[in-house]
């Protein structure tokens, strides 16, 4: 099994339609992230979690939220879905104490029409 | 917020060659993390490298933080090395989140 899960794979929603997307991880990291990616593009900040309490918005926050409902799990709901949010997302994970490397799932791609 | 280019944006190569990818960044960096993004999307972390050299296999990076840049070698491509590399930083008052750079495509012809 994956260390970081993201679920679905692939999705195709209307627009206005709420919609969630899913990862868990089995790293132990107490950091996850949820990042996009637009095509030729890299990836940007959506929102943070250093711990289940601490929730933070990234560069490009607006029309999203999330939840952490657990350590291993972080949630990105778009409330709204528009057009414009059509990318391909990536949930990520880190450890606290030891800066090293992210842990990156397999990604969701979204298709708003 | 900090700056990352990478260069340069896209490369195109024959097996067997080599080639270097480049990574400037505008302020000092306490994390930099070297990815490779298949062509299927799957996004591999090949260094943590935010000060001196690494290896890994035909792969090596540098990073010279005092001059502010990085550098990823790919030595002996195979065309299982196309994709898109990217590099991110990470950065004091940053809290800790990585921003990146917009990436270099590599190509790989057999």
């Amino acid at each position: 099994d994956a260390d970081v899960t993201q679920t679905p794979r692939n999705r195709i929603t209307k627009t206005g339609k709420r919609i969630m997307l899913e990862c868990s991880q089995t790293k132990g990291h107490d950091r996850m992230y949820w990042y996009r990616q637009d095509p030729g593009l890299g990836l940007q900040l959506i929102y943070y979690s250093f711990d289940v309490k601490d929730i933070n918005k990234g560069e490009i926050s607006d029309g999203y939220s999330v939840s952490r409902q657990a350590q291993a799990k972080f949630s990105l709901s778009l409330e709204s879905a528009i057009p414009n949010q059509t990318a391909l997302y990536f949930c990520a994970t880190s450890e606290r104490d030891r800066m090293g490397g992210y842990t990156f799932g397999s990604g969701t791609r979204l298709t708003v029409v | 917020g900090i700056q990352v280019e990478q260069s340069p944006p896209d490369l195109i190569l024959q097996e067997g060659a080599n080639s270097t990818l480049r990574c400037n960044f505008s302020d000092s960096v306490n994390n930099l993390q070297w990815f490779h993004q298949n062509p299927w999307g799957q996004l591999i972390n090949l260094f943590y490298i935010p000060s001196g050299t690494k290896q890994n296999g035909r792969l090596s990076a540098t990073t010279v933080a005092t001059e502010r840049y990085s550098l990823l070698y790919i030595s002996s491509s195979q065309t299982t090395d196309s994709g898109v590399y990217f590099c991110a930083v990470g950065y004091q008052g940053g809290s800790e989140k990585l921003v990146f750079g917009k990436g270099t495509k590599l190509t790989v012809n057999p």
